[in-house]
């Protein structure tokens, strides 16, 4: 079955760090670009940054609000794709998504994983 | 950044009658070598991931019932529930896929009258 599994969310202390995954099944991860979003809770949704396919170097791209804190990688061997997140914010609480994009559209997601950063 | 901005910001409309959700970017989103305008249409209903609904400003995604449809280019777009069923009851986002960061519109909530 294709489909996405995001996994890793948990409360955190600020300024703490959390390692999130998204297991992909059905298809390689590495064909295609992978995506995260967040949505903070009774908020609308934000882009948080994208790893391309292997085909593209796998250039990593990051929304603003995260860039330097957040990275994205990929482990080929085992058809995950992580979001690592450092120095975490109390505006960084939110359900993490992770999405497949083909063709400047993201049609596959997971169901999500709750981040809570809090003290 | 591209801004999108979504209006209403809420919609209550009676089951059987027309939906229109309207979304304008701060910038154009057409791709010239593809002539296509890079924006697709979410509905997310409470507790679900976004469901992606329209692409490519109308292109509707396989699945989707065909009361649904977009229109629009450019700047300007519109979405359209020609007849709402109850089951349509949800927020729906539009999104910019043309230029990093990919940004959403902020939601327009949509509800049974």
């Amino acid at each position: 079955e294709v489909q996405l599994v995001e996994s890793g969310g948990g409360l955190v202390q600020p300024g703490g760090s959390l390692r999130l995954s998204c297991a992909v099944s059905g298809f390689n991860a590495n064909g295609y670009y992978i995506h995260w979003v967040r949505q903070a809770p009774g908020k609308g949704l934000e882009w948080v940054g994208r790893i391309s396919d292997k085909g593209h170097s796998d250039t990593k791209e990051y929304a603003a609000s995260v860039k330097d804190r957040f990275t994205v990688s990929r482990d080929d061997s085992k058809n995950l794709v992580f979001l690592q997140m450092n120095s975490l914010k109390t505006e960084d609480t939110g359900v993490y998504f992770c999405s497949r994009e083909l063709s400047w559209r993201c049609g596959l997601w997971g169901r999500g994983t709750l981040v809570t950063v809090s003290s | 950044d591209i801004v999108m901005t979504q209006s209403p910001d809420s919609l209550a409309v009676s089951l059987g009658e027309r939906a229109t959700i309207n979304c304008k970017s701060s910038q154009s989103v057409v791709h010239y070598s593809h002539n296509e305008s890079y924006l697709n249409w979410f509905q997310q209903k409470a507790g679900h991931p976004p469901k992606l609904l329209i692409y490519w400003a109308s292109t509707r995604e396989s699945g989707v019932p065909d009361r649904f449809s977009g229109s629009g280019s450019g700047t300007d777009f519109t979405l359209t529930i020609s007849s709402l069923q109850s089951e349509d009851v949800a927020v729906y986002y539009c999104q910019q896929h043309y230029r990093i960061p990919i940004t959403f519109g902020q939601g327009t909530r949509l509800e049974i009258k």
